[in-house]
Formats: structure tokens, C-alpha cells, sequence
């Protein structure tokens, strides 16, 4: 089965500065996606954004990068020039691409950001 | 587009009632899933509709159920309830795609259910 596991429970970075978010995984698929969705005290779940494993260049989306290495399963979030509005829970998300794993999302337990003036 | 909506908002129920909560994806999307979030057990996957038909479901009892409607609307229902349902309630819509399977999941504000 596949696992996801964020081992930074919370987390904290002042306005401006960059902060980067861990995330690690486990799997035997060799293709899949992964996610950083961001879970705002609204509850609403906001998509941060998507790699897709058979890329190799990292995805960027503004101010948020990840640096994916597959060999280690390692798929961290950088946030840079980091704002008040990012303070959210933090979730890392994996989902593969064969039957039975193809459906859904494996989340990890999350990483709370806090942003400080 | 208008993102994915989720009726009600907030539900309180009581032991052993019934509940069913709704969910309207994004226009064109016709995979609808379900997801349950506790600060116990965190998300966990509820199961997934795709065309009516329910394509996966995950590790809970017979006490949660679905379904999809023709206009990829979708409802899940939970019975005889439990205080350990107490839970936010998310539904995720996405399209699928025949060469790269499902797309993103997008999803929608959720559906906060208090059982007492």
C-alpha cells in the first residue's frame, strides 16, 4: 500500500523568507502523481500544485516549487517570499495511476504553516 | 466555471439517525470522490463515482454509501449513525482522461457533520 509521510507537524517562517515543507513517500508504481494541496482555515482544500513522476524537471507555480526526487521519494514544497495568506495546514498527496489507486488520493497527516510578521 | 459545491454546510445529527449530503462537481468533470477528514485519522478515502458506477471505494463499513446521478451529481449517505462519524466531509471532481487516467482533483468546501 502506499504511504505518505510529512514529518514536520508545524512549521514557521517569517513574511518574505522562504520556508521549505518535507514531504516523503512510499510506493512500488513506477508512475503516479504527487500534490501539495493547502487546507486554509476555511477548510477549503486549495490545490498548491501537481508533478507528475515520469517528468523530471521540477514544477513551479509562483512563489511555490518542489524539488521531486524519485529515487528517494522525496517531494518537497518551497515557498518563497512567503506572505501572510499562506498560513494554512499543508498536505502532501500521492496518487497512482493503476487500478485501485488510480481513484483516489493517500494524504499525509499535514504540516501547519504558520507566516509571522 | 463554478468550483465543486457541497450541501449542506454544517449538519448536526443525533446516534443512530441517517444523513445524506450532496455534491455538484465542476461542469464536465464526471469523476466525483469522497473523503472523510478527522483529526484522528486524518483523510482518508471514501470511495469514487465515475459515469454512475462506483469505480473504488475505500476501508469503511456498509454504513457509508453513494451514489452518482446521470448529470455526474452525487450524493453519499451514512446510516445509523455514530459519534465517531463526526467529521468533515470533502468531495474532490475531476475529469478522466483514457491515455493518463484521472486528472487533478478538485475540491469542494465540504460538508461538516456533528453527530451528538
Amino acid at each position: 500500500a502506499q504511504t505518505v509521510t510529512q514529518s514536520q507537524p508545524e512549521m514557521s517562517v517569517q513574511e518574505a523568507e522562504t520556508v521549505t515543507l518535507s514531504c516523503t513517500y512510499d510506493t512500488s508504481e513506477s508512475d503516479y502523481y504527487l500534490f501539495w494541496y493547502k487546507q486554509p482555515p476555511s477548510r477549503q482544500m486549495i490545490l498548491v500544485i501537481r508533478q507528475e513522476a515520469y517528468k523530471q524537471q521540477n514544477a513551479t507555480e509562483n512563489r511555490f516549487s518542489v524539488n521531486f526526487q524519485k529515487a528517494a521519494k522525496s517531494f518537497s514544497l518551497k515557498i518563497s517570499d512567503s506572505q501572510l495568506g499562506d498560513a494554512a495546514m499543508y498536505f502532501c498527496a500521492y496518487r497512482g495511476l493503476n487500478t485501485g489507486t488510480a481513484s483516489k488520493l493517500t494524504f499525509g497527516t499535514g504540516t501547519r504553516l504558520q507566516v509571522t510578521l | 466555471k463554478a468550483g465543486v459545491t457541497q450541501t449542506p454546510r454544517y449538519l448536526i445529527k443525533t446516534r443512530g439517525q441517517q444523513v445524506t449530503l450532496s455534491c455538484s462537481p465542476i461542469s464536465g468533470h464526471r469523476s466525483v470522490s469522497w473523503y472523510q477528514q478527522t483529526p484522528g485519522q486524518g483523510l482518508q478515502f471514501l470511495f469514487e463515482y465515475f459515469s454512475e458506477t462506483q469505480r473504488n471505494k475505500g476501508n469503511f463499513p456498509g454504513r457509508f454509501s453513494g451514489r452518482q446521478f446521470s448529470n455526474s451529481r452525487s450524493e453519499m449517505n451514512v446510516s445509523t449513525l455514530e459519534l465517531g462519524d463526526s467529521a468533515l466531509y470533502l468531495c474532490a471532481s475531476s475529469v478522466w482522461r483514457l491515455a493518463r487516467t484521472q486528472e487533478t482533483q478538485y475540491f469542494g468546501p465540504g460538508t461538516r457533520l456533528l453527530v451528538l
